[in-house]
This record gives structure tokens, sequence and C-alpha cells, in this order.
């Protein structure tokens, strides 16, 4: 079982449409949790981050944790073009290394 | 307001040759994390370090590779006697604290091609 699970790809989504993006994570210890946007060839460049259980609003994005369930989510509302990339999720344990799923590749359909 | 720096972007070497990739983190950081990405594949973890200290090296190879963040100057990964399967982006972060909240900032990273 890998540390950190995304669900498998790609997603294609119509433009304007909530693209859904999802994580698991094996370790409990890990205390705080990363999106990441990555453009091919492109290195990552970070969206989200979210410690608490709850829901975290920045804009169109919204990232969802359940440490419980050990699930970390991301919503993009009304997707457009440019959102089409491969998003990395990543956990992070206090002793701050991070562990990265492979990523899930969304294509957003104009 | 600099963001992370690495160089070369781009470096091809031969079989047997060494590699050497330079980090130069944001200002006002002083930890650096070392990830490497193959073609299709996510980043994984190599090594974590402040300043003169390697605080954890578990996602490196045992042979060949090393890395090192000196007092002064950049953090060095060095990949010696290069063979074709290092071939890959090598992406550096840094970070201004350690922990669990500490959000990492990437560098466009350093893509390695080994003939």
């Amino acid at each position: 079982q890998k540390e950190v699970e995304q669900n498998s790809g790609p997603l294609s989504v119509p433009e304007g449409a909530i693209a859904s993006l999802n994580c698991t994570y094996s370790d409990r210890g890990s205390q705080s949790f990363f999106w990441y946007r990555q453009y091919s060839g492109k290195s990552p460049e970070l969206i989200m981050f979210i410690y608490s259980n709850g829901d975290k609003e920045d804009g169109r994005f919204t990232a969802q944790l359940n440490k419980a369930s050990q699930y970390v989510s991301l919503l993009i509302r009304d997707s457009q073009p440019s959102d089409s990339a491969t998003y990395l999720c990543a956990a992070n344990t206090n002793a701050g290394k991070s562990t990265f799923g492979d990523g899930t590749t969304l294509t957003v359909k104009p | 307001n600099a963001g992370v720096m690495q160089n070369p972007r781009h470096l091809v070497r031969r079989r047997g040759q060494e590699a050497r990739l330079r980090c130069s983190p944001m200002k006002g950081h002083s930890h650096v994390y070392w990830y490497r990405q193959l073609p299709e594949e996510g980043l994984k973890f190599m090594v974590y370090l402040q300043k003169e200290n390697i605080i954890d090296e578990s996602g490196m190879p045992k042979e060949r590779f090393s890395a090192e963040f000196p007092k002064e100057g950049p953090s060095i990964l060095r990949i010696q006697q290069v063979v074709r399967g290092d071939s890959a982006a090598y992406f550096c972060a840094s970070s201004p604290r350690s922990g669990g909240a500490n959000e990492q900032f990437f560098g466009p990273g350093t893509r390695l091609t080994v003939l």
C-alpha cells in the first residue's frame, strides 16, 4: 500500500463544472496536507494546505480533511481549461518530510 | 523576491560522469528538500537538509548520491558515475520552518539526461 494514494485518472470535466480530487494516506502521524498543481514540464506549485479537520476555502478551491478517515480532497469550482494539470497531494509528518501521491491528471474541456 | 533557484536547468551527462545540481533556497528559508521525478511518475523524496546538517536522507540511494547544504552557498546534489536510470527531473524545494506545517516552494527543476 502506498503511503499517499490518489484516485487514478485521468479525470475529465466540462468547463464550469466542479472537479473533485481525492487522496488517502496511511500514516496516522501525518499532520498537514498540501495540494500542488503541476503543469506538464513544469515544477509543482502550491495551491492549498490544510491542517485541521473540515473545509478550507480559497477562491475556487476548497480543501477538505477528515483525519478519522485519513482522507483529503480538493474541489475546484467553475473549472477552467487553465486548470488542466496534474494535481499532487502531499502529507507531512511533524518531522517535515513530505510524501507525495502519484498525482491525478485533470483535463477541463471547453 | 526571488523564488527557489536551480541550475543548471538542463544537464546532459554520459554514463560514468558526475552530475552536480545546485539549489538556492528562497530568501529566509533554511530548509531544503530534494525530490526526483521520473517521467509520468510522482515526486519521490530524496533528502532533507538544513544548513550544514542532513536531517533525513531516507530517500537517497545508498551509493553514488550525496547532498550537502553548506553554511555559505547553495545546496548541492551530487550524483557520481551516472547511469541511464538516473535520467529524471530533480526538484529542490525550500521552506522557512521545520515541522509538519512547512509549506514547500519548488524550484524550476534540473532535467538530467544520461546518454
